[in-house]
């Protein structure tokens, strides 16, 4: 069985401060690894995702990830964040072999203040 | 279409109602998949579809769950007899990407909102 868990239910953080959500996740074979982000009432929208190769992959709105693979994380990192940042975020991961099926984490609301 | 829609938005059932959600996918996307949001939750699998074909019904809670893609264009989310644990957010998601493929992104809709009262 594979499973995600992210760490913080809740992140209050400052304008233009930095910020890491963390997520790791369980699985004995290999995985791809996804965050996404919710806007109120709106759907999902992926920020970035792991496949393979280089292990810092780079998403949309400054956002970007680290895979270690040793320590089973995969955690998301803003430098400088923006009131607009304010949402849910969700890790979430698929195994090598069940395509889309994506198994997600309970999520992380990031709720940046002024 | 541009995106993946569904409608309704939202719908207010009465316990033991039958409801039906519609999905209409991105134009030419193979694979169509419906998660369930419960409320402070992250989506959780329902069910997959390879054009029309259900290839994995595996997250459908029970068996008042039901869903179909006939055309293997717009899918609909049939529940039977409502319960009031049915109270989520429907979300409908479309890929171009066929087959067991990692790389399978998804585009999701901006889900169905059903309260059972």
């Amino acid at each position: 069985a594979q499973s995600v868990t992210q760490l913080d239910s809740q992140v209050p953080v400052f304008e233009e401060a930095p910020v890491e959500l963390r997520c790791n996740y369980s699985s004995s074979v290999s995985v791809y690894l996804f965050w996404y982000v919710q806007y109120p009432n709106q759907g999902l929208q992926l920020l970035l995702k792991y496949l393979s190769g280089s292990t810092l992959v780079k998403g949309i709105n400054g956002f970007e990830a680290e895979f270690n693979k040793s320590q089973t994380s995969f955690h998301l990192r803003k430098p400088s964040v923006h009131i607009s940042d304010t949402a849910e975020y969700f890790c979430a991961v698929i195994r090598g072999n069940q395509g889309g099926k994506l198994i997600f984490g309970q999520g992380t609301e990031l709720s940046v203040k002024p | 279409g541009a995106g993946v829609s569904q409608s309704p938005r939202y719908k207010v059932a009465k316990r033991g109602q039958d409801v039906a959600l519609r999905c209409d996918p991105i134009s030419g996307h193979v694979s169509l998949f419906w998660y369930q949001q419960a409320l402070g939750q992250g989506p959780e699998f329902l069910t997959y579809f390879q054009n029309e074909a259900q290839l994995d019904k595996s997250g459908l809670p029970s068996d008042r769950f039901f869903a179909e893609r006939p055309e293997g264009s717009v899918s609909t989310l049939k529940i039977q007899r409502t319960q009031q644990e049915d109270s989520a957010v429907y979300l409908c998601a479309s890929s171009q990407t066929q087959g067991a493929s990692g790389a399978n992104v998804l585009t999701f809709g901006a889900g169905s909102r059903l309260t059972v009262l």
